[in-house]
């Protein structure tokens, strides 16, 4: 079955950069999407397409993708970007797929 | 507003049966194709099931084929998860989330979950 590989944790200090990665096989022709998960909450997209942020979330927000490999930048890491990220993307089958989550701490 | 409200969740016996429901409102529920995600108690999101918006295909995770019974009923706007022979692993909170394309498809809204403990 198809898997997409994340850091099982990141941490930064408050204000410097935080990057997550993500890798899989079928990246290369994939887009990767990326989710953020607060405590008790549900998820909520940060990144679609590889690249493009949706509406309402914040520009230090960006995505990246090469090769097998796709990365999720939070540019000026704040205290309230505390959560869990995953990382979503389907398989040759049009399985849906997510990574096992990487836990970012900002303190 | 797009709201999607699981309900039908609770404490079963390992073997035993549970039907949980998704209701949708604020979008065109016949519209979309609809998953269901779960999440173990301090685990990641695992995708469990999928249904096109007029219920002509249907996926499910390997790890659930043959127990649970994805459904929906456009004309009530709901959604369906029905597990059956349910393990100790089953155990997790229960999203449903509306599907969108945009390059590939992913899950644009989420319900809030509802809670699936399978215990004896």
């Amino acid at each position: 079955s198809y898997e997409l590989t994340q850091p099982p944790s990141v941490s930064v200090s408050p204000g410097q950069t935080a990057r997550i990665t993500c890798s899989g096989d079928a990246l290369p022709k994939k887009y990767a999407y990326w989710y953020q998960q607060k405590s008790g909450q549900a998820p909520v997209l940060v990144i679609y397409e590889d690249s493009k942020r949706p509406s309402g979330i914040p520009e230090r927000f960006s995505g990246s993708s090469s090769g097998t490999m796709a990365t999720l930048t939070i540019s000026g890491a704040q205290v309230e970007d505390e959560a869990d990220y995953y990382c979503y993307s389907t398989d040759s089958s049009a399985l849906r797929v997510f990574g096992g989550g990487t836990k970012l701490t900002v303190l | 507003e797009v709201q999607l409200v699981e309900s039908g969740g609770g404490l079963v016996q390992p073997g035993g049966s549970l039907r949980l429901s998704c209701a949708a409102s604020g979008f065109t529920f016949s519209s979309y194709s609809m998953n269901w995600v779960r999440q173990a108690p301090g685990k990641g999101l695992e995708w469990v099931s999928y249904i096109s918006s007029s219920s002509s295909t249907i996926y499910y995770a390997d790890s659930v084929k043959g127990r649970f019974t994805i459904s929906r009923d456009n004309a009530k706007n709901s959604l369906y998860l029905q597990m059956n022979s349910l393990r100790d692993e089953d155990t997790a909170v229960y999203y449903c989330a509306r599907e969108e394309w945009s390059g590939l498809y992913y899950f644009d809204y989420w319900g809030q979950g509802t809670l699936v403990t399978v215990s004896s």
